[in-house]
């Protein structure tokens, strides 16, 4: 099965600090798309970066960014700045080519402690 | 406001009852989707629409059925509802992918569904 695995359950990390969240991935596929989800208790889903599997530079938006290591099948989402409305489940996403389909992980609940 | 509406948000169901999810865009997307969320699953594809007359089954398909309607439309019904089936739902609808295009996959604001 092609998966998505989040291994952290739960992260936490103090105001203004910086956090990692990890994320790797199984595919057969060469050309892909992957993607960072933060969903608020409000259960809204917001895309809050992605990363095209053909591009070397790692996506930034803002305070986020990602490391993306192609051959580790490796894609961690990095928080700097961390901020109070940053708490939420954080999914981790990659998109199957062929289908469209988004094939998700299990997601991180991350805390910000003031 | 463009995007995913779902109806209703919340639903209680009693165990072999059954009902029909809803789901709308107006984003002219060819591809719908029905997700399921429960704790320490993430998100899993129940359904999925590549294009209005054809469905198909995603990962967890069984005690579902669909329909697209017509482009804008996919509503997901449950024919015997069980316990297991509690959980929120999400529908969501996507464009064509392209390199650099902005591609976009619009979530709906999900459906809390308990079955007792």
């Amino acid at each position: 099965a092609q998966t998505v695995t989040q291994s952290q359950p739960e992260m936490s990390v103090q105001e203004a600090e910086t956090v990692t969240l990890s994320c790797t991935y199984d595919t057969s596929e060469s050309d892909y798309y992957l993607f960072w989800y933060k969903q608020p208790p409000s259960r809204q889903m917001i895309l809050v970066i992605r990363q095209e599997a053909y591009k070397q530079q790692n996506a930034t938006e803002n305070r986020f960014s990602v490391n993306f290591q192609k051959a580790a099948k490796s894609f961690s989402l990095k928080i700097s700045d961390s901020q109070l409305g940053d708490a939420a489940m954080y999914f981790c996403a990659r998109l199957r080519g062929a289908t469209n389909k988004l094939i998700f992980g299990t997601g991180t609940l991350l805390a910000v402690q003031p | 406001n463009a995007g995913v509406t779902q109806t209703p948000k919340f639903q209680v169901l009693k165990t072999g009852q059954s009902m029909t999810l809803q789901c709308a865009q107006d984003m002219n997307h060819n591809s719908m989707y029905w997700y399921r969320q429960d704790p320490g699953m993430g998100l899993r594809l129940i359904y999925y629409s590549a294009s209005e007359g054809t469905t198909d089954k995603g990962e967890v398909p069984n005690g579902y059925n669909v329909s697209r309607l017509n482009k804008r439309e996919f509503s997901l019904r449950l024919e015997s509802a069980a316990p297991s089936q509690t959980s929120v739902y999400f529908c969501a609808s996507s464009g064509p992918l392209y390199r650099d295009s902005l591609y976009g996959y619009t979530f709906g604001s999900g459906t809390r569904l308990t079955v007792v």
